[in-house]
């Protein structure tokens, strides 16, 4: 089936830095999708891309959906202790219905 | 705004008990998800629900069981639960299937079987 490779798996960084993640297919999507997973919760929607092409902008995080439709970065500037948590990414594609897949997540760890 | 409750959010249990998890929202969403997440992975869809009284297999449904009797409730039980369905367990609502985006998800129930 269908298969969203994320990467990295984990990022640990210096408060201030820039960060950038990524998820690739080898198929199209329709519509990319980042969301943040903080401990003990349920992800939230940060950012959602509809067109090839496209680049959103939330805040500090910064998303793209590629050109190919099967990519999609996720760029956050100037991190801060709060972005901690798990990216993931996320996309739909048509097949006899509507479907949903996920990446894996990157957990982004902050050093002190 | 409660948005998207799951009790209990913590259960243990024995190899072979049963058990059923709730899951309520007060969005008046149509759509609704069980998934559940193991460490390394994504999120893997169990069920999912396209409206009150409807029901349908997600990627892995087996060993699975859940029900819409109402729009705002959606059910998810363990018939005989199994160390392999030890997991963090997600409910999630929305209110467009197709574009399946924004998604609501509740806080989540960390699920042990010995």
């Amino acid at each position: 089936g269908q298969q969203l490779n994320q990467s990295p798996q984990s990022m640990f960084i210096q408060e201030g830095e820039d960060v950038s993640m990524n998820c690739t297919s080898s198929s199209i999507f329709n519509t990319w999708l980042w969301y943040k997973q903080e401990p003990g919760e349920g992800p939230v929607l940060l950012i959602a891309l509809y067109k090839a092409g496209e680049l959103t902008s939330n805040g500090r995080l910064t998303a793209q959906f590629g050109i190919t439709r099967k990519d999609s970065f996720l760029n956050i500037s100037a991190s801060i202790p709060s972005d901690v948590g798990i990216y993931f990414c996320a996309g739909t594609f048509w097949d006899s219905n509507y479907q949903l897949i996920w990446g894996a997540g990157t957990k982004l760890i902050i050093k002190p | 705004n409660a948005g998207v409750t799951q009790t209990p959010k913590f259960r243990v249990l024995k190899t072979g008990q049963s058990m059923t998890l709730l899951c309520a929202q007060d969005m008046n969403h149509e759509y609704m998800y069980w998934y559940r997440q193991d460490p390394g992975m994504g999120l893997r869809l169990i069920h999912y629900s396209v409206g009150e009284g409807t029901t349908a297999k997600g990627e892995v449904p087996d060993g699975y069981n859940v029900s819409r009797l109402k729009k705002q409730n959606f059910l998810l039980g363990l018939e005989s639960a199994a160390p392999s369905q030890t997991s963090v367990y997600f409910c999630a609502s929305s209110s467009l299937h197709r574009a399946g985006e924004k998604l609501f998800f509740g806080s989540g129930t960390q699920l042990s079987v010995l």
